[in-house]
């Protein structure tokens, strides 16, 4: 049981490039979110899908586009990256509902220069 | 105003004495509250809920709830080195979305 698992963990784009982050989560979870974490800033809500089919924005999601590609898994796009999107982003997932723990991934660490 | 604040610290103890971590936030609808740690280049792990009024203890950590004041602090009895952590408070208002304070850094000093 691997819970919640993140691709790549490490990654260095140039300005301009293009790049998806992978989730897959094996907890039967219906909701899943992707997080970005900056120093001082606390963990914001890019995006989030309370069940398969469902998408919505959370608190920071320019720049950003995702995909629930099924209950497993929810992926995250960023069309063309920028210096600002440097940040460890974080995947989670929770059975749904607002009393329900959220599990996290163990981050992928982005560098766009 | 942010909508949950936490003191960044560091907040340091010393070994064996009890470490209080607190939070507030600011929307009075909020139902569920979570603290959870996060060691230096990791990912969060839960702590502890809580969503009534009150303390919940669980093993060294006791988690406190005051809808009234709009708090939330967590106590860690016993401190340890491996406490050195952050902890990161968060506040879910019934929606999908969970708003996280930016963590409080605690140093247990042996």
């Amino acid at each position: 049981n691997a819970g919640v698992t993140q691709t790549p963990k490490f990654q260095v784009l140039k300005t301009g490039q293009s790049m998806t982050l992978q989730c897959a989560q094996d907890m039967n979870h219906n909701s899943m979110y992707w997080y970005r974490q900056d120093p001082g800033m606390g963990l914001r809500l890019i995006y989030y899908s309370a069940s398969e089919g469902t998408t919505d924005k959370g608190e920071v999601p320019n720049g950003y586009n995702v995909s629930r590609l099924n209950k497993r898994e929810f992926s995250l796009r960023l069309e063309s990256a920028a210096p600002s999107q440097t940040s460890v982003y974080f995947c989670a997932s929770s059975g749904g509902g607002y009393q329900e723990t959220q599990y996290f991934g163990p981050g992928t660490r982005l560098l766009v220069l | 105003q942010k909508e949950v604040e936490q003191n960044s610290g560091p907040l340091s103890v010393p070994e064996g004495a009890i470490a209080s971590l607190n939070c507030t936030y600011s929307d009075r609808g909020s139902q569920s509250f979570f603290w959870y740690r996060q060691y230096s280049g990791k990912s969060p792990e839960l702590i502890m809920f809580i969503y009534s009024n009150g303390d919940k203890e669980d093993g060294r950590f006791t988690a406190q709830l005051n809808k009234a004041s709009q708090y939330v602090s967590l106590l860690i009895r016993d401190s340890q080195p491996s406490d050195s952590a952050t902890y990161l408070c968060a506040v879910s208002s019934g929606t999908y979305k969970y708003i996280f304070g930016t963590g409080t850094r605690l140093k247990v000093l042996a």
